[in-house]
């Protein structure tokens, strides 16, 4: 199992930009497929973005309200996953949890304490 | 863009109930289900994946059935420690998607 702190979170006027990242210990971090998922207050889960391994062509996928905006990359040799979030708007305010686990990254058995971003004016 | 539904959306139950939270896909994506359990202040935890197989350290009153696209997480006796949010995730294909929670509390 991996451990992960998220970091870079706060709060930002609508269409500013604001970089997050994710510090993974205690796996083979280059071989794992990344997540973030985010929650807004009060409310449920949504998958944001994924990255997958440098052996599987680091591609990405992200949720339609993101794509386009937000870009998620990884440096293996820090061991590190980040969330660039540009035009961001008030619905993006949430709580931002990286997340991976099972075969490809698929269901989340590690998850990160989560990062909040606020996004008002 | 798969969508998942819930059932109930919240429930109250008693310690000691058994205890039956219902998710439906809206196409069908095989045994590729999860569900989590979420407390206050918390990320969530991983309790089922594969629609039934249990995640290492879960207790056995949590079991996970269903395929295609209608599935069930059930608790054969409610502890005072699982009163929490449900939701229930599908990874048959991008984007992954959750679906809206059930809330179980005291009655």
């Amino acid at each position: 199992e991996v451990q992960l702190v998220e970091s870079g979170g706060g709060l930002v006027k609508p269409g500013g930009s604001l970089r997050l990242s994710c510090a993974a210990s205690g796996s083979t971090f280059s071989n794992v497929w990344m997540s973030w998922v985010r929650q807004a207050p009060g409310e449920g889960l949504e998958w944001v973005a994924r990255i997958k391994s440098k052996r599987d062509g680091v591609t990405t996928d992200y949720a339609a309200p993101v794509k386009g905006r937000f870009t998620i990359s990884r440096d293996d040799s820090k061991q590190t996953v980040d969330l660039q979030m540009n035009s961001l708007k008030t619905e993006d305010t949430a709580l931002y949890y990286c997340a991976t686990g099972g075969p490809a990254g698929t269901y989340f058995d590690s998850w990160g304490q989560g990062i909040l971003v606020a996004v008002s004016s | 863009a798969i969508q998942l539904t819930q059932s109930p959306s919240s429930l109250s139950a008693s310690v000691g109930d058994r205890v039956t939270i219902t998710c439906r896909a809206s196409h069908g994506i095989s045994s590729a289900l999860a569900w989590y359990q979420q407390k206050p202040g918390k990320p969530p935890n991983l309790l089922i994946y594969s629609a039934s197989s249990l995640q290492s350290g879960v207790p056995s009153r949590f079991s996970g059935s269903g395929s295609g696209t209608d599935f069930t997480l059930t608790i054969s006796s409610l502890q005072p420690e699982d009163f929490a949010i449900y939701y229930c995730q599908q990874f048959n294909s991008y984007p992954f998607t959750f679906g809206p929670g059930t809330k179980v509390d005291i009655k």
